[in-house]
């Protein structure tokens, strides 16, 4: 069975630039996250959905990041602009129910 | 105060020892559990869940929930150098929110 797949898997950019990641989540999943992983703040839920829809965007640090679920088999994750704190892996989950989540091997960001 | 707290290390242990590590939680009615292990560089892989009291056996890997102490640990028998990484404890609360802790960094010494 196919895995979470994100897209890029690295990304350089320049500070100022929009960047969008990109996840397929696992066929037949409904819930889909995205994380944040640094070494400071270690793993950090940024938003989730369910459904496609968006539940809980709490963790979205400010309007420079959007996201959206279009369909059940893609998210983009935004960021416009871009600054170099920024600088992160993203990760894409999924999951069905109560079961556990699964994740992609992620984006590795960094901003110049 | 953190929905999932956990030591963050580094863990050291010997090979052939046995690795500890613990988890503590907040939400009552958490009703699963999950160990996940980091690789640096790599994302988060599932080794283990555990739903009910007690124990649970896979392999060299044991989980031990204990709902009345919130408490969850996992215990790796027989370390060997392929598992240091970093450990995440994860809690699903009530409605369904998942909550990781901080990690715990392994190191296993040949």
């Amino acid at each position: 069975d196919a895995g979470v797949i994100q897209s890029p898997r690295h990304e350089v950019t320049e500070m100022g630039q929009e960047v969008t990641l990109r996840c397929k989540p696992i066929s037949g999943h409904d819930y889909l996250f995205w994380y944040r992983q640094t070494m400071m703040r270690g793993l950090e839920l940024l938003i989730y959905f369910n459904n496609n829809v968006p539940i809980d965007d709490s963790g979205m640090p400010e309007d420079r990041f959007s996201a959206k679920m279009p369909n059940a088999s893609f998210s983009t994750l935004k960021i416009q602009p871009s600054e170099p704190r920024d600088s992160a892996v993203y990760f894409c989950a999924s999951r069905t129910g109560g079961r556990p989540q699964h994740f992609g091997d992620g984006t590795r960001l960094s901003i110049l | 105060q953190k929905e999932v707290e956990q030591n963050s290390g580094p863990l050291s242990v010997p090979e052939g020892a046995i690795a500890s590590l613990n988890c503590t939680y907040s939400d009552r009615g958490s009703q699963s559990f999950f160990w996940y292990r980091q690789y640096s560089g790599k994302s988060p892989e599932l080794i283990m869940f555990i739903y009910s009291n007690g124990d649970k056996e896979d392999g060299r890997f044991t989980a031990q929930l204990n709902k009345a102490s919130q408490y969850v640990s996992l215990l790796i028998r027989d370390s060997q150098p392929s598992d240091s990484a970093t450990y995440l404890c994860a809690v699903m609360g009530t409605g369904n929110q998942f909550y990781f802790g901080t990690g715990t960094s392994l190191t296993v010494i040949p």
